[in-house]
C-alpha cells in the first residue's frame, strides 16, 4: 500500500531533549514535506526536500531541522524542544502530478 | 501573496442532501488545487486533485470544479452521510513546481446529521 508513515505517533517531552519524528514514503517521491498544525493557525510548512541532500526552509523553520540521506526518509529533528512547538506534526510527498500525501500526524507535547 | 479562503467555515445538513463548499484564491497563476478531507487529530487524505487545465474532477459522490479566472473552485457532495462529517480543505499550488508550497485554505467543518 502506498503510504507516508511517522513515528512516533504520540510524544510527550520535556523542554530541552531532543528528539526525532521519523518520516518514511515508499512511493519513491522525491519532494517530501513538513508542516506543523495548530488552532486558528491552519497548516504552516516547516522544511521540505526536493531529493537527497536537498532540503529548504518553509514559512516556519526555527528551532527544527532535517535530513534527506535517503529517498525514501525525511526526519524532523528538534534539538532543544520548548512548549511552543507543542503541535500536530505531518510528513507529506508529492508525486509528479504534484498531488500532496501527508502522513497520519505525530502530536507533539513539550512541558 | 496568495491567499485562500473557504466559505462557510461551518455547515451542518441533514443525511442525504446535497452540498457545495467554496474555495477562493486571490492569484489565478495556480499550477493545481487540490481537496482534502481531514478528520479530527488525524492526517489529510486527498480527496480530488484538479491541474489547471482542468474544469473538473470526479470520484464517487464528489465532485469538484476550478474556475481560474474568478479564482474559485467548489467541492460538490452528493447525497451525504454521517460518514462524511470532517473538515474540508482546499489547497492550491502556484506556478513554479514543487519549490511552490501548496497554500491551505481555512477549513469547512461539516457535520452530517443522521
Amino acid at each position: 500500500e502506498a503510504q507516508v508513515t511517522q513515528n512516533p505517533r504520540y510524544l510527550i517531552t520535556v523542554t530541552g531533549k531532543k528528539l526525532t519524528v521519523t518520516c518514511s514514503q515508499n512511493m519513491n517521491h522525491e519532494y517530501m514535506s513538513w508542516y506543523r498544525q495548530d488552532p486558528g493557525l491552519g497548516l504552516r510548512q516547516i522544511y521540505y526536500s526536493m531529493n537527497v541532500e536537498v532540503t529548504d526552509k518553509g514559512d516556519v523553520p526555527e528551532g527544527y531541522k532535517v535530513s534527506r540521506k535517503e529517498k525514501r526518509n525525511f526526519p524532523l529533528i528538534l534539538e532543544s524542544p520548548s512548549p511552543n512547538q507543542t503541535s500536530l506534526y505531518f510528513c507529506a510527498s508529492t508525486n509528479s502530478m504534484l498531488e500532496q500525501y501527508f502522513g497520519p500526524g505525530t502530536r507533539l507535547t513539550v512541558t | 501573496k496568495q491567499e485562500v479562503t473557504q466559505i462557510p467555515a461551518a455547515l451542518s445538513v441533514p443525511e442525504g442532501e446535497n452540498l457545495v463548499l467554496n474555495c477562493s484564491f486571490t492569484d489565478s497563476a495556480i499550477y493545481n488545487l487540490q481537496w482534502f478531507r481531514q478528520d479530527p487529530g488525524k492526517g489529510l487524505t486527498s480527496l480530488l486533485l484538479i491541474q489547471s487545465s482542468q474544469r473538473e474532477q470526479t470520484s464517487g459522490r464528489l465532485n469538484a470544479s476550478l474556475d481560474k479566472s474568478s479564482g474559485r473552485s467548489t467541492l460538490y457532495i452528493a447525497a451525504s452521510q454521517p460518514g462524511d462529517s470532517a473538515t474540508y480543505l482546499c489547497a492550491v499550488r502556484r506556478y513554479g513546481g514543487a519549490t511552490n508550497k501548496l497554500i491551505f485554505g481555512t477549513g469547512t467543518l461539516l457535520a452530517v446529521q443522521p
